[in-house]
């Protein structure tokens, strides 16, 4: 299954920053998830990324907050823009084949 | 209704029972059934997938899938303390080349020494 390399592990941000976090895979894939796990809950389901065209924004993100880049097969970004104390969770990014690998996440929290 | 339901527990079982974990989903459509393991502070990690309806077993696990009960089970066997984790029932649904997978609220399973 794909190894995938996620950063920054965790950060403490400050309200109306913004935080990009990285993923990055050692194979190609066609589709890349990102999720959000806010403490002691399950995944909820961001948007899905593919190469070479917009993301797709589940009921309730929007790109303005969420914007995403996916600029190649092995790559993407997402943007936590204009931050605030709600917005502290972890952040996972995914791919999936057979079955879904995900990265070691991204602990946000913003004071 | 939750499209992917499952008992948050906690739920408890002595060492070398068998642990029994349930997730019920909603959409009919769905075509795949995993089950994901997450350590406190950890992400989470693939245990078992599943496909057709039966039994399917991967050494102390086995997972079951009903598609007409839209149920999905994992039982764990000779239950050890490292077990102890949240697991995480996963429903993928795919269509017109757009996928997506559905988690539940996860059951907490605690394994008494």
């Amino acid at each position: 299954s794909a190894v995938i390399s996620q950063k920054p592990s965790r950060d403490i941000c400050q309200r109306g920053t913004s935080l990009t976090i990285q993923c990055q895979v050692d194979s190609q894939v066609t589709m890349m998830f990102w999720y959000r796990q806010q403490p002691g809950q399950s995944l909820t389901l961001i948007a899905t990324a593919n190469q070479g065209s917009e993301a797709t924004y589940e009921s309730g993100f929007v790109i303005d907050k969420f914007p995403i880049s996916r600029p190649n097969l092995t790559f993407s970004t997402l943007t936590v823009s204009n931050m605030s104390p709600e917005d502290s969770s972890i952040y996972l990014c995914s791919v999936g084949q057979a079955g879904y690998t995900f990265g070691s996440g991204t602990r946000l929290t913003v004071v | 209704q939750k499209e992917v339901e499952q008992n948050s527990g906690p739920l408890s079982v002595p060492e070398g029972a068998i642990a029994s974990l349930n997730c019920t989903y909603s959409d009919r459509v769905s075509q795949s059934f995993f089950w994901y393991r997450q350590y406190s502070g950890k992400s989470p990690e693939l245990i078992m997938s599943i496909y057709s309806n039966g039994d399917k077993e991967d050494g102390r696990f086995t997972a079951q899938l009903n598609k007409a009960s839209q149920y999905v089970s994992l039982l764990i066997r000779d239950s050890q303390p490292s077990d102890s984790a949240t697991y995480l029932c996963a429903v993928r649904r795919r269509d017109f080349g757009n996928e997506k997978l559905t988690f539940g609220t996860g059951t907490r399973l605690t394994i008494i020494p």
